[in-house]
């Protein structure tokens, strides 16, 4: 099975700040790779697959990068809405595996 | 409006049986391929299970094959999760999710999801 690593497990921020949540895999998966941010008592929503293209109505201040085993999710000038869990997955085999998230929360 | 909406779940006990359904709406069911991912309560997600649109592949997480059964009704559009032999590390909320493309895409519409409790 494929393992994602995701670090660090949580990320203490200031509204305005720009971050980075790290993603690695096991073993390469060239570009696919997905990522979701959960919030609290919410569903999983898709904000980037593929690694680094976009989901229409996710904010532009989403980006994503990476290929083989590292990826990165990037939020430019995070917002108030932005806290909340994010998870990286991989469909580059099954079983389908997750990360295990990474807390985004306010300093 | 895509919506997912699952129900089924509730309190069994260790050894027992439920039977999760999720009915799908807004969209073409019988085009996309569904999957059922699962949250233990405080826990990250794992994914439980896949079926294609036709229903002829289907592929299960190690933790839940052989005891595990998904099905899917493309005349009522609703998929289904057939659970069996049931533990207490089955416990969580369970999430009907619909591919985006092909087998190899995200889950890009989630239901609420349906909490199971296994326990005595």
């Amino acid at each position: 099975d494929i393992v994602l690593t995701q670090s660090p497990a949580t990320l203490s921020v200031t509204p305005g700040e720009s971050v980075s949540l790290s993603c690695r895999a096991s073993q390469g998966i060239r570009t696919s790779i997905h990522w979701y941010q959960q919030k609290s008592n919410e569903s999983p929503r898709l904000l980037i697959k593929f690694a680094s293209q976009s989901i229409s109505g996710i904010p532009s201040r989403f980006s994503g990068s990476g290929s083989g085993t590292d990826f990165t999710l990037t939020i430019n000038r995070v917002e108030s809405e932005d806290f909340s869990v994010y998870y990286c997955q991989q469909s580059s085999s099954l079983p389908r595996t997750f990360g295990g998230g990474t807390k985004l929360e306010l300093k | 409006e895509v919506q997912l909406v699952e129900s089924g779940g509730g309190l069994v006990q260790p050894g027992r049986s439920l039977k999760l359904s999720c009915l799908a709406s807004g969209f073409t069911f019988n085009n996309y391929g569904m999957n059922w991912i699962r949250q233990a309560p405080g826990k990250g997600l794992e994914w439980v299970a896949s079926i294609s649109s036709s229903g002829s592949h289907i592929y299960f997480a190690d933790t839940v094959k052989g005891r595990f059964t998904i099905s899917r009704d493309n005349v009522r559009n609703t998929l289904y999760l057939q659970m069996t032999s049931l533990r207490s590390e089955d416990t969580a909320l369970y999430y009907c999710a619909r591919l985006m493309y092909t087998t190899d895409t995200p889950f890009d519409y989630w239901g609420q999801g349906v909490m199971v409790t296994v326990s005595s």
